[in-house]
């Protein structure tokens, strides 16, 4: 197995807390990505991460926040979860180059059900 | 961004039929990934196929950049193949992902 971990897997908080998911990677893929999977809408890229501390905005980047302190962990903060976050959430990596080839396959975690009541 | 466009978004299958996925993009991409989404979730990569023709075991893709498409074959399909199957494509490396095609195989 592709060494990538979510947790938690499932997550029931209230409107208005924060909560922070997290992967995990045992691969040592330079490239991270948190996408959200909603029926009708497929998958939407949330943020990126090319590097410890460097990070972007995707498609769907408002009300969340990223962190990736060292190359095993990207991290996904709600600020203050709301209803519309409700979501399954799904972390994924990919390595980049192999040696002098390009290999940008994704390899995606098991996904975090997280639903804001 | 890249816009990705899949068809069909719903295909029933006898098992053992054979089908083609489509996955149609606005614009240039270097890469281009196929993954299955099994009914319990899991997302698997079946291809990373930014150009050319590549098979594995009963499932072959086939990318032609210029023309911004690519196809996904599925000969003899089992049970076991239902789900959905989404395309992926990027500029670089952050995919943008189609809407997906649901495929359910029947005995």
């Amino acid at each position: 197995d592709a060494g990538i971990t979510q947790s938690p897997r499932h997550k029931v908080t209230e409107t208005g807390t924060p909560v922070t998911l997290r992967c995990h990677q045992t691969e040592n893929h330079r490239y991270m990505y948190w996408y959200r999977q909603d029926p009708g809408h497929g998958l939407r890229l949330i943020h990126y991460s090319y590097g410890v501390k460097d990070t972007d905005k995707g498609e769907v980047s408002d009300g969340y926040s990223v962190s990736r302190s060292k190359t095993e962990d990207f991290l996904l903060t709600l600020e203050s979860a709301t209803s519309s976050q409700t979501s399954v959430y799904f972390c994924a990596i990919s390595e980049g180059w192999q040696g002098a080839t390009p290999n940008y396959g994704y390899t995606f975690g098991s996904g975090t059900r997280l639903t804001v009541v | 961004g890249i816009q990705v466009e899949q068809s069909p978004p719903d295909l029933i299958l006898q098992e053992g039929a054979n089908s083609t996925l489509r996955c149609n993009f606005s614009d240039s991409v270097n890469n281009l990934q196929w993954f299955h989404q099994n009914p319990w979730g899991q997302l698997i990569n079946l291809f990373y196929i930014p150009s050319g023709t590549k098979q594995n075991g009963r499932l072959s893709a086939t990318t032609v950049a210029t023309e911004r498409y690519s196809l996904l074959y599925i000969s003899s399909s089992q049970t076991t193949d239902s789900g959905v199957y989404f395309c992926g494509g990027a500029g670089s490396y952050q995919l943008t992902f189609g809407k997906g095609t649901k495929l359910s195989v029947i005995p």
